[in-house]
């Protein structure tokens, strides 16, 4: 069964360094979506990206934050300098439809620890 | 704006007995619902969803849910509950016409041998 694969899995980053978290979306799939679960909290909505663009975001995703899709199979989040608060779980996710169609698909998920 | 709220935050059954786990939604519009299983360490994975086809969806792993709409609730059950179930359940919302889903805060199952 098609899966969305990220990468790492557990990452930890120093303070203020920039960090980038990878995910390998399914590929037949159109929309791309970034989630985070702080621990013991529930999960939240990041961005989606559609057509090569943002196409919705919350007020998290501040510009400390982007996303990129540098080829046809990666889609990328990179937080610029990290704060000990960007701590948590991070799950990539992709849909060959919106939301309300059938193959919402999350991975796994990367564990980000800013010490 | 969409929101689900989810009763306990802790539910702990008997192995072999009733699984029930709720959550009511807040949605202006008939919306899509959905429950996702989180075992550790691991990531989301779709259990069932509501897309208004019928009001009584059956998921994987014997759970089912009914939607609800006079009550906005979508609780989450299995008739005999199993060690194996034990894992963090979310609920979530997504309206028709957005991309993103709404989760709500979890409910943690602990099945006791």
């Amino acid at each position: 069964e098609p899966e969305v694969t990220q990468t790492p899995s557990h990452q930890v980053t120093q303070m203020g360094q920039e960090v980038i978290l990878r995910c390998v979306p399914i590929s037949n799939h159109l929309y791309f979506y970034w989630y985070r679960q702080i621990l013991g909290q529930k999960v939240e909505f990041l961005v989606s990206f559609y057509n090569n663009e943002i196409s919705e975001k919350s007020e998290i995703f501040d510009d400390q934050f982007s996303v990129e899709r540098p080829d046809g199979s990666n889609f990328t989040l990179k937080i610029r300098s990290t704060k000990l608060e960007d701590s948590a779980m991070y799950f990539c996710a992709s849909s060959p439809l919106q939301a309300s169609g059938p193959g919402y698909t999350f991975g796994s998920g990367t564990r980000l620890t800013v010490v | 704006a969409q929101s689900v709220t989810q009763l306990g935050s802790h539910v702990s059954v008997s192995e072999g007995a009733l699984v029930l786990l709720r959550c009511n939604y807040s949605s202006s519009v008939p919306p899509y619902l959905f429950w996702y299983v989180q075992y550790p360490n691991q990531g989301l994975q779709l259990l069932l969803k509501y897309t208004s086809a019928a009001t009584l969806v059956k998921g994987i792993n014997g759970f089912e849910a009914e939607f609800k709409k006079s009550e906005t609730s979508f609780h989450l059950t299995k008739p005999s509950a199993h060690m194996s179930d034990a894992a963090e359940y979310f609920c979530a919302v997504s309206d028709r016409s957005g991309n993103q889903f709404y989760f709500g805060t979890g409910t943690s199952l602990t099945v006791i041998p």
